[in-house]
């Protein structure tokens, strides 16, 4: 019963170009969204998050679009630089219900970009 | 400063043995967390805090016994360890319980059981 699904293991991109990580969840109570990076031996770290009341969210190269209907949400990394290679993670929670005050993971991407 | 520690980072033992790992926050936050990374990389809640009060118990067996001191700390005890309990160990801390607080992640402690 994974509510939170990466179908992609792995993503290879070019220095300089996008890379895209996406995630699809199925619990329609999640209302509020995250990515988090982590590097080997080294706990995640926040990235960026969306609330449900929003379709995107930008921190500097880093974006956060969500399309609730299709339940769906991505990060967009522009330009990728080397040191953005990293397990992605997508993680939900919601304000209500079970998952209220926990974050479910998704088993996370791991992008490497190529100098 | 690291925000969140956990020791140890690696920790091997026999199967039936009972083991600690320790978990620290200086951020000044509410609440704070256990999860497990297991061998498919899913990272996975088991409990949290909240004021040194239990909020969240997933269906972890009883064997697993989270002690929280002070707001600061979340031990994790676990008896009579089996294979099966090998795995990452993640604490996490985040300002107050609810969706929509960002978690701090410790950097992990490997759990081999032989």
């Amino acid at each position: 019963d994974q509510q939170v699904k990466q179908n992609s293991p792995s993503l290879s991109v070019q220095e300089g170009r996008i890379s895209i990580l996406n995630c699809d969840y199925t619990n329609s109570m999640f209302d509020y969204f995250l990515w988090y990076k982590k590097y080997p031996a080294e706990g995640p770290t926040f990235l960026i998050s969306i609330s449900s009341i929003k379709d995107k969210n930008e921190d500097g190269r880093f974006t956060v679009f969500l399309n609730k209907s299709a339940k769906h949400l991505s990060l967009h990394i522009v330009p990728s630089q080397p040191g953005d290679s990293a397990v992605y993670f997508c993680a939900a929670s919601a304000d209500g219900g079970t998952s209220y005050g926990k974050l479910t993971f998704g088993q996370g991407t791991i992008l490497t970009v190529h100098p | 400063d690291t925000a969140v520690s956990q020791t140890p980072k690696y920790l091997v033992t026999q199967m039936g043995n009972d083991k600690s790992i320790k978990c620290e926050q200086n951020l000044g936050h509410d609440t704070m967390y256990w999860y497990k990374q297991d061998s498919k990389k899913f990272l996975k809640i088991m409990f949290s805090y909240n004021n040194k009060e239990l909020i969240i118990n997933e269906t972890v067996p009883n064997r697993f016994s989270p002690k929280s001191p002070d707001k600061a700390h979340l031990n994790l005890h676990i008896n009579s360890l089996e294979l099966g309990d090998s795995a990452v160990y993640f604490c996490a801390s985040s300002q107050a319980w609810g969706s929509y607080n960002e978690q701090f992640f410790g950097p992990g402690t490997r759990l081999t059981v032989l």
